[in-house]
């Protein structure tokens, strides 16, 4: 089973870029098939989908971030950049991925392996 | 955008009970819908997946039903560990993806 664990600073400043890795270890990946997705959620809030992005390093972003976001990876580990930060982008930030099933299966469309999540404040 | 509403906001039952929660979508999600369970301090974990398949190590007292814009999340008899909040999610518009806002589950 692949697992994740989310890093970087906890405290950054506003107007500064967000900076995050999501490091991958164990299980098998099938290298040619994941993706894998950011995600945040805000103090006492609900979930919010920030982007996806295939091996192949095609990337899909939440509209309401695409001005700020790139994510990026390499074999081993997805990066999240997130500019001009405010306090509203305060929040857990988890990084997550799909079972370990092919695109034939309906399952590999949902995130089934989420880090534990990095707390990540905004504030000078 | 498609937008997920959950109803109730919070949910009081006791242990033993059977839980109903409901999702609706604002539009048709066909069945690209999941259900995820969170606990303060942990991850989301996925629990349904294309409206009615448990992920896998889901217990058989978690079901889900529906088509269309309108979902349940059925628990049939509640256990301790199954107090927290619970959100749908929609993956019909691939790969952009959307939350409900989630229900709480408490104990009464």
């Amino acid at each position: 089973q692949v697992q994740l664990q989310e890093s970087g600073p906890g405290l950054v400043k506003p107007t500064e870029t967000l900076s995050l890795t999501c490091g991958l270890s164990g299980g098998a990946i099938r290298s040619t098939m994941y993706y894998w997705g950011w995600f945040r959620q805000p103090p006492g809030k609900g979930l919010e989908w920030i982007g996806t992005i295939y091996h192949s390093g095609t990337a899909h972003y939440n509209p309401s971030l695409r001005s700020r976001v790139t994510i990026s990876t390499d074999t081993s580990k997805i990066s999240l950049s997130l500019s001009s930060v405010t306090a509203a982008d305060s929040a857990v930030y988890y990084c997550a991925g799909p079972p370990d099933v092919g695109p034939e299966n309906d399952y590999y469309y949902y995130m089934d392996v989420w880090g534990k999540g990095i707390t990540v404040t905004v504030a000078s | 955008e498609i937008i997920l509403t959950q109803s109730p906001a919070t949910l009081s039952l006791s242990p033993g009970e059977g839980a109903t929660l409901s999702c609706r979508a604002s539009q048709n999600v066909i069945t690209f819908l999941a259900w995820y369970q969170q606990k303060p301090g942990q991850p989301p974990r996925l629990l349904i997946y294309d409206a009615s398949n448990r992920a896998t190590g889901i217990p058989d007292r978690f079901s889900g039903s529906g088509s269309g814009t309108d979902f349940t999340l059925t628990i049939s008899r509640l256990e301790p560990e199954d107090f927290a909040f619970y959100y749908c999610q929609q993956r019909s518009d691939w790969p952009l993806i959307t939350f409900g806002q989630g229900t709480r589950l408490e104990i009464k």
